[in-house]
C-alpha cells in the first residue's frame, strides 16, 4: 500500500463550475477524513467518515459542498458552483480506529485555484 | 471545543543547532493526544511525534523531543542536530484520545495554525 492517495492534485477552475476530488485511503483505514487549508493556516476540519457513514460535518461545509464514500473504501468531493473564497488545498486523511493512537495518515492535497 | 496556538509563524536556525518550537493549547478534556505534524514543501503532512496526556514521561523520537506540560497545556517540540530536510511547516495539533471519545470530527484533530522552520546550511 502507498498511503493515501488524492487526486487531482492541481485543480484550475473558473467561478460557477463544478469539481470533484477523489480521495483512496489506506485500504485497512476505516475513518476518511477532510481538511480545508488555505495558506498559512492549519487545517480546518470538513467532515469525516466512519467506513461508509458520514459522522460528521463542519459548519464550514455549506450547501454546495458534498462529500461521500460508497462501500466504505474511496471519497469524493464535490464542490458545486465554486466561489473564489474555495481557492484552498483540500487535503484527505485516513486512520484505523482499532489501534487507537489517534495518528491521521494524509495524503499530499489537491490545489482548487478558482479564478 | 478545543484550541491550539502556535506563537511563532516562522523560525530560522543554522544547521547542527537545536531549535524549540512552542505550542499551548486549552482544553477542559483530560484524556487526549498531542501531535507534531510536519508537511515539507508540497508534500503530505507525516507525524512527527505523539504524547498521550496520561503519560508524564516526554515522548522522544530520535533527534525529536517534546516538553509536556499539562498543567500549563504547553506542548513544545524540540529538534536537535537540526538537518537541512527538516525545513518545513511544523503544526502542532491536539486529539482527544479515541478510547474514550467515539467522536472523530471536530474534536478529531484541531491544528494551530503552523511554525515555518527554516534549516539555512
Amino acid at each position: 500500500d502507498t498511503g493515501v492517495s488524492q487526486n487531482p492534485r492541481h485543480k484550475i477552475t473558473k467561478r460557477g463550475q463544478n469539481v470533484t476530488f477523489r480521495c483512496d485511503p489506506i485500504s485497512e483505514h476505516n475513518r476518511l477524513y477532510w481538511y480545508r487549508q488555505t495558506l498559512g493556516q492549519g487545517p480546518e476540519f470538513l467532515t469525516y467518515f466512519q467506513n461508509e457513514a458520514q459522522l460528521e460535518k463542519s459548519r464550514l461545509l455549506s450547501d454546495r459542498f458534498s462529500a461521500e464514500r460508497p462501500k466504505g473504501s474511496f471519497s469524493t468531493l464535490e464542490i458545486q458552483r465554486t466561489e473564489q473564497g474555495d481557492s484552498a488545498m483540500y487535503l484527505c486523511a485516513s486512520s484505523f480506529t482499532g489501534g487507537n493512537t489517534g495518528e491521521l495518515f494524509f495524503g499530499e492535497g489537491s490545489r482548487l485555484t478558482v479564478l | 471545543a478545543q484550541t491550539v496556538t502556535q506563537s511563532q509563524p516562522e523560525m530560522s536556525v543554522q544547521e547542527a543547532e537545536t531549535v524549540t518550537l512552542s505550542c499551548t493549547y486549552d482544553t477542559s478534556e483530560n484524556n487526549y493526544y498531542l501531535f507534531w505534524y510536519k508537511q515539507p514543501p508540497s508534500r503530505q503532512m507525516i507525524l512527527v511525534i505523539r504524547q498521550e496526556a496520561y503519560k508524564q514521561q516526554n515522548a522522544t523520537e530520535n533527534r525529536f523531543s517534546v516538553n509536556f506540560q499539562k498543567a500549563a497545556k504547553s506542548f513544545s517540540l524540540k529538534i536537535s542536530d537540526s538537518q537541512l530536510g527538516d525545513t518545513a511547516m511544523y503544526f502542532c495539533a491536539f486529539m482527544m484520545n479515541p478510547t474514550f471519545y467515539s467522536g472523530g470530527g471536530a474534536d478529531g484533530l484541531t491544528f494551530g495554525k503552523g511554525t515555518h522552520l527554516i534549516i539555512q546550511p
